[in-house]
């Protein structure tokens, strides 16, 4: 089976554009959580989404949003970038159940100029 | 929120060499993961471990939770052991997909 995957992996914006991450859980998998991280940090939680409904948001202002489709997939919009949301935007899935673990995708690089 | 901190930040070891890593939470938690970060950014699950001990190869964990504390063992690491190893716990009222992350500990072993 496939594991999480994100798309892009690369890529870079300009101050102010608006930028779509895109990730795919494993299958099986109704969660999934974003996470921001800048270098040399640990991972900060943004959102996660459970059955198409949010059920956690992070500390990020309202320029960060996300949403999860049908098949569970999920999208995180950023708009109006800054340059300090460069960074590793990291996905994670999992089947919330006690005792599971969230696995994450290779993440997509931001670099904003 | 809860405050997760590890120790060292920083770990520089010749291969065969023994390590602890050492993760202190601030509260209690129902569960503690521990990730490998490779150089390529790529998050790997290591150990699920809310109390007790588990070993898997040359590494082990071991989460003594009414102490607050998580230790990861590796032992004769390797090359292939470098890269950044973080800690995580849930945060209040959250799932497992809601976790709050130490700064990590940068791991460097030498050839």
């Amino acid at each position: 089976d496939a594991g999480v995957t994100q798309s892009p992996t690369h890529l870079i914006k300009t101050r102010g554009q608006h930028v779509t991450l895109r990730c795919s859980p494993i299958s099986g998998h109704k969660s999934v959580s974003w996470y921001q991280q800048v270098l040399g940090q640990g991972p900060q939680f943004i959102f996660q989404y459970y059955e198409k409904e949010e059920r956690g948001r992070g500390n990020f202002p309202d320029r960060f949003s996300a949403r999860q489709f049908p098949n569970y997939s999920s999208e995180l919009n950023v708009n109006a970038l800054l340059l300090g949301d460069s960074a590793l935007y990291l996905c994670a899935s999992g089947a919330v159940r006690s005792g599971n673990t969230i696995y994450f995708g290779e993440g997509s690089w931001l670099t904003v100029v | 929120g809860i405050q997760v901190e590890q120790s060292p930040p920083d770990l520089i070891l010749q291969e065969g060499a023994n390590s602890t890593l050492r993760c202190n939470f601030s509260d209690s938690v129902n569960n503690l993961q521990w990730f490998h970060q490779n150089p390529w950014g790529q998050l790997i699950n290591l150990f699920y471990i809310p109390s007790g001990t588990k070993q898997n190869g040359r590494l082990s964990a071991t989460t003594v939770a009414t102490e607050r504390y998580s230790l990861l063992y590796i032992s004769s690491s390797q090359t292939t052991d470098s890269g950044v190893y973080f800690c995580a716990v849930p945060n209040y009222g959250g799932s497992q997909g809601n976790l709050i992350f130490g700064k990590g500990t940068k791991l460097s072993v030498k050839p």
